[in-house]
């Protein structure tokens, strides 16, 4: 079955800087790939997904790649905020499939002032 | 507002005592789900639902069962709790478009301990 690797499992950032979470699946059928974002005391929460027939797709100051030959995706966030301090969640499934989605283990991201 | 509501927020119980978190969602999803959220472990699939008297399991049912009687309802029990469901509890529902899954919506979460 599909096994999503998330690395890493935390990461402090200046203010301003960029930050990288990276994540790797093995199942080359996987064709969906949701990112998610937890903030303290809530539920995880969509902030941008990618489908396979796309490299890159950008929603502000939050862009996704895919590297389809070597089964990995990362989020980057680009100047970040103190708002952007959260657990980050990368996850890969068949878009087809709501009931195959797996979930790495989570980035806790920290936004030093 | 769109939204999946969770109760309780925060259960503490003892080992063997019977109880039912609640789970229901306004958007008239098809598909639902519940997920437990260990730290190191990410969230895992309990059991998931893709309609109304449709129900499945996920990749970590031992110790609990669910029901789907309702579309906008999935409760999840556990008939005796032991110690190891201590956790945190999501909920999530999902519409099934023709081309796909749209993404999930997330409940606030339960705290379970049980001692």
């Amino acid at each position: 079955g599909e096994n999503v690797e998330q690395h890493p499992s935390t990461l402090s950032v200046q203010e301003g800087d960029s930050a990288v979470i990276k994540c790797t699946y093995s199942d080359s059928a996987s064709n969906y790939f949701p990112w998610y974002k937890q903030e303290l005391g809530k539920g995880p929460q969509l902030i941008i997904d990618i489908r396979s027939n796309v490299g890159e797709k950008k929603d502000q100051r939050i862009a996704v790649t895919l590297n389809k030959t070597a089964k990995h995706f990362s989020l980057h966030i680009t100047e970040t905020q103190p708002e952007d301090s959260a657990v980050y969640f990368c996850a890969a499934s068949l878009y087809s499939s709501a009931s195959k989605i797996i979930f790495g283990s989570g980035t806790r991201l920290s936004i030093r002032p | 507002e769109a939204q999946v509501t969770q109760n309780p927020r925060y259960l503490i119980t003892v080992t063997g005592k019977k109880l039912t978190v609640t789970c229901s969602q306004n958007m008239n999803h098809e598909y639902m789900s519940w997920y437990r959220q260990d730290p190191g472990l990410g969230l895992r699939q309990i059991y998931y639902s893709m309609n109304v008297e449709v129900t499945d399991k996920g990749d970590v049912p031992e110790g609990y069962k669910v029901s789907r009687k309702e579309k906008r309802n999935f409760p999840l029990i556990l008939e005796s709790p032991s110690p190891n469901q201590t956790s945190l509890y999501f909920c999530a529902s999902s519409t099934l478009k023709r081309t796909g899954v749209y993404g999930y919506t997330f409940g606030s979460g339960t705290r379970l301990t049980v001692v």
